[in-house]
Parts: C-alpha cells; structure tokens; sequence
C-alpha cells in the first residue's frame, strides 16, 4: 500500500522567510496530493492540492510542486507570517473510483517566530 | 462551500458509557464520509469511510462493534462509540467528499470532536 513520509518534523523560521515541507510517496499509482493545515484543537483545513497532470500550483503565497519521477512534492510558504504556525500535513490518494482512501504523512510543526 | 460541522465540540463521558458524534455537510451531498481519530501529536488515522446507505467499511484493527457508523442520509453520519473506556479519549474528526465532483478526490474536514473518558 501507499506510504507517505514527510519532512522536516519541525520547522521554525523567521517571519517573512520562505519555508519549505517535503513529501515522498511510494504508489506510482497515486494521482491526488492535498495539503492540511491544522490549527490546535481544529480539524484540518485544505490549503492547496495537485493533481499528477501538474507540475506546480500556486495560490497567494503558497505553492505546491509535484515530481512525478521522483515521487515528492513539496509546499513552499513565502513571506511568512505567525499566523502560518500550524502543523501540516500532507497525503497522497488515487483516483476516487480506485477505492484509495488518503494516506497521510506524519506532519510537520511549522513555527514562525516574529 | 465545502463546510462540515461536527457535533458535539468536545464531551465527556464516564467509562461504560456510550456517546454520539454528529457529523455534517452543509452546503452539499457527501455521498462518502470518513472518520479519522488523532492522538495527541499524531498524524490523522483513518478509521473507517462509510457511504450513504450502506455499511461503513472498518479499517484493519478498529472494532465496527465498538465504533457504531450509521450514514443515514447524504448530509449525515454519526459515529457512536459505544461503552466507552479511558483509551478511547481522542480527538475524532470526520471529512465529507463532495459527491458532485465525480471521481474527484478531494476531502473536507470537519473541526473535530475532543473526546474525554473518565
């Protein structure tokens, strides 16, 4: 099955710095990759996803690169702010029909220090 | 769009007891629910995706006797956790996929259910 793995575990930068979380996958047959934020005590909140027919995706100051080849895809946030403080996740899934349920990567605690 | 509510926000209940989450789409027809449960620091767990009206499908080790689904009807499910114990304490959350979108992927969260067993 599909094993999703995620780095760094913690991440702590200097607002209005680039931070940069990585993803790798294991299925060649996964085709989805959304990324969570989630705030303490909330449920996670999609803030941008990408599709296998993509290479990049950008919306505001957030990007999300896909390499295929490889298996990674990764979520760049420019210009952070404190309000960016939240853990991440990312996940990989297939095709809806497929029956692929998403698997999640095991998080990142992003900090943004003011 | 895309809003999922979940009810109640957090409970507690005494060990034997048995307790109901809500969980709802608002704004449009899930026709696929899920429930993930997350312990503290930990990455979100799938424990099982249930389709309206029809019997939800557990994931390998989560007892279906225990963590009673019903998804009555296209903007509902409910997770029943039934005679509860200490460990069961989590943070459970539910997700809703659109099911408009056809073969799209995406998932929606709800905000969570703090679950404290005494």
């Amino acid at each position: 099955g599909e094993n999703v793995e995620q780095h760094p575990s913690t991440l702590s930068v200097q607002e209005g710095d680039s931070a940069v979380i990585k993803c790798t996958y294991s299925d060649s047959a996964s085709n989805y990759f959304p990324w969570y934020k989630q705030e303490l005590g909330k449920g996670p909140q999609l803030i941008i996803d990408i599709r296998s027919n993509v290479g990049e995706k950008k919306d505001q100051r957030i990007a999300v690169t896909l390499n295929k080849t490889a298996k990674h895809f990764s979520l760049h946030i420019t210009e952070t702010q404190p309000e960016d403080s939240a853990v991440y996740f990312c996940a990989a899934s297939g095709i809806w029909n497929y029956g692929q349920n998403f698997v999640f990567g095991p998080g990142t605690r992003l900090s943004v220090l003011p | 769009g895309a809003v999922v509510s979940q009810h109640p926000s957090w409970v507690i209940c005494k060990s034997g007891t048995s307790v109901k989450i809500e969980c709802r789409s608002l704004d449009f027809q899930a026709t696929t629910m899920f429930w993930y449960r997350q312990f503290p620091k930990q990455s979100l767990m799938l424990m099982a995706t249930s389709n309206e009206g029809s019997k939800a499908t557990y994931e390998q080790g989560v007892e279906k006797d225990k963590f009673l689904i019903n998804h009555a009807s296209l903007t509902l499910s409910t997770l029943t956790v039934t005679s509860a114990h200490p460990e069961d304490s989590s943070f459970y959350i539910c997700s809703a996929r659109d099911g408009r979108l056809g073969l799209s992927s995406e998932q929606y969260f709800g905000p969570g259910t703090r679950l404290t067993v005494t």
